[in-house]
């Protein structure tokens, strides 16, 4: 099973600044890679797939990079309905899927 | 509108059963590969179980194989999840999640609000 691992567990950053999320998988998962966000009492949305393809109707200030066991989701210019919790997801050797432990970004 | 309504959650006895719906709409369903995914209090989400479009795939998490069923009704619409042996671990909030294509079960691109699950004496 691959083991997915966010870094940090919780992320201050102001108002308009950039947050950059880190993703490491335990053994290579190539680009396939998810980013979900999930704000309180909300299911998890999906806002990047296979890496960097952003999903339909998400703004650009959303970006992932990285491939093989590093990744990166960066939001710019932070706004308050980006404040959440953001996990990543490989779906390249399955079953299982597997899920990181989630990355909460909050307002400094 | 694209949406996914899950039902059938509620509290029930260790070593109880349940059966979970999730009901579809605004899409085609017999196009689409599903999923169920449960997020434990303050804990991430977790796979649980995913079938192909015709029914034909089949796959579980280990910690549920063998005392949970997936199955779908494409006429109907709907996806189901048949609980049996429950456990206090598999206490959660289930979601419904679309796979994005026929074939592909994740990303999911379409989530449910989901149901909740308590096992507890």
């Amino acid at each position: 099973e691959i083991v997915m691992t966010q870094s940090p567990a919780t992320l201050s950053v102001s108002l308009g600044e950039r947050a950059s999320l880190s993703c490491r998988a335990s053994q290579s998962v190539s680009t396939n890679l998810a980013w979900y966000q999930q704000k309180p009492g909300q299911a998890p949305r999906l806002l990047i797939y296979d890496t960097s393809t952003r999903a339909t109707g998400i703004s650009a200030r959303f970006s992932g990079s990285g491939s093989g066991t590093e990744f990166t989701l960066t939001i710019s210019s932070l706004q308050p309905e980006d404040f959440a919790v953001y996990y990543c997801q490989q779906y390249n050797d399955w079953p299982p899927f597997t899920f990181g432990q989630g990355t909460k970004l909050e307002i400094k | 509108e694209v949406q996914l309504v899950e039902s059938g959650g509620g509290l029930v006895q260790p070593g109880g059963s349940l059966r979970l719906s999730c009901a579809a709409s605004g899409f085609t369903f017999s196009s689409y590969t599903m999923n169920w995914v449960r997020q434990a209090p303050g804990k991430g989400p977790e796979w649980v179980s995913c079938i192909s479009s015709n029914s034909g795939f089949i796959y579980y998490a280990d910690s549920v194989k063998g005392r949970f069923t997936i199955s779908r009704d494409n006429a109907r619409q709907s996806l189901y999840l048949q609980m049996n042996s429950l456990r206090a671990e598999d206490t959660a909030v289930y979601y419904c999640v679309r796979g994005v294509s026929i074939t592909i079960f994740f990303p999911g691109d379409v989530w449910g609000q989901g149901t909740t699950v308590t096992v507890s004496s």
